[in-house]
């Protein structure tokens, strides 16, 4: 069956640091793959979305990688501020109608 | 611009009850989806629809149904509500591969069944 898996643990890291987020995924051939952000109690926010011809792809202090051989995105904030303390979340497309299928996402807790 | 809204915010229902979750959007997407999100698991497609007046199943679709009869408006039904749906409820929308791709959420529906 088709699977996400995201790093269930919570990643702590300090103010000013690269915070690395990993995303694996297994019997997937998905055309892109977007990351969203959700804070507790609210929606998702969307961030970044990488298509599977595209090696990288970055937005300010964003960076998300895609490799289709290894079947794994990996999620980049430099220079982390407290402010980016989430969850972030995975997704890729199933359908082609944007019918996401999400990870269980990465709590960041990023501290002064 | 709205965006996505959800009503109501909360609901407690009893078991065997039943309600509608409304969602609305003021981007004139032609695409929206119900998805539900349970502690320990990822966010999981309910139903959805690539137009108005039309619906399709997703993920998750048993002991739910939904009605697309306005573009902008998207409701998610439960008709014998049961325990096993205590969950947040969210509604997205989506403008189609014209836009950047990008699906737009709702605040979420915190749904109790007794």
């Amino acid at each position: 069956s088709q699977k996400i898996e995201q790093n269930s643990e919570a990643l702590n890291i300090q103010e000013g640091k690269t915070a690395t987020l990993t995303c694996n995924y297994t019997n997937y051939s998905p055309a892109y793959l977007q990351w969203y952000r959700q804070d507790p109690g609210r929606g998702p926010v969307f961030l970044l979305l990488i298509r599977e011809n595209e090696k990288e792809k970055r937005k300010e202090r964003l960076k998300v990688t895609f490799d289709t051989t290894l079947k794994q995105s990996l999620f980049h904030i430099t220079a982390s501020q407290p402010a980016d303390s989430a969850t972030y979340l995975c997704a890729l497309d199933r359908s082609g109608y944007s019918t996401l299928t999400f990870g269980k996402g990465t709590m960041l807790l990023v501290s002064p | 611009n709205a965006g996505v809204t959800q009503t109501p915010k909360f609901r407690v229902l009893k078991t065997g009850q039943s309600m509608t979750l409304l969602c609305a959007q003021d981007m004139n997407h032609e695409y929206m989806y119900w998805y539900r999100q349970d502690p320990g698991m990822g966010l999981r497609l309910i139903h959805y629809s690539v137009g108005e007046g039309t619906t399709a199943k997703g993920e998750v679709p048993d002991g739910y149904n939904v009605s697309r009869l306005k573009k902008q408006n998207f409701l998610l039904g439960l008709e014998s509500a049961a325990p096993s749906q205590t969950s947040v409820y969210f509604c997205a929308s989506w403008g189609g591969m014209s836009s950047y791709n990008e699906q737009f959420f709702g605040p979420g529906t915190r749904l109790t069944v007794l």
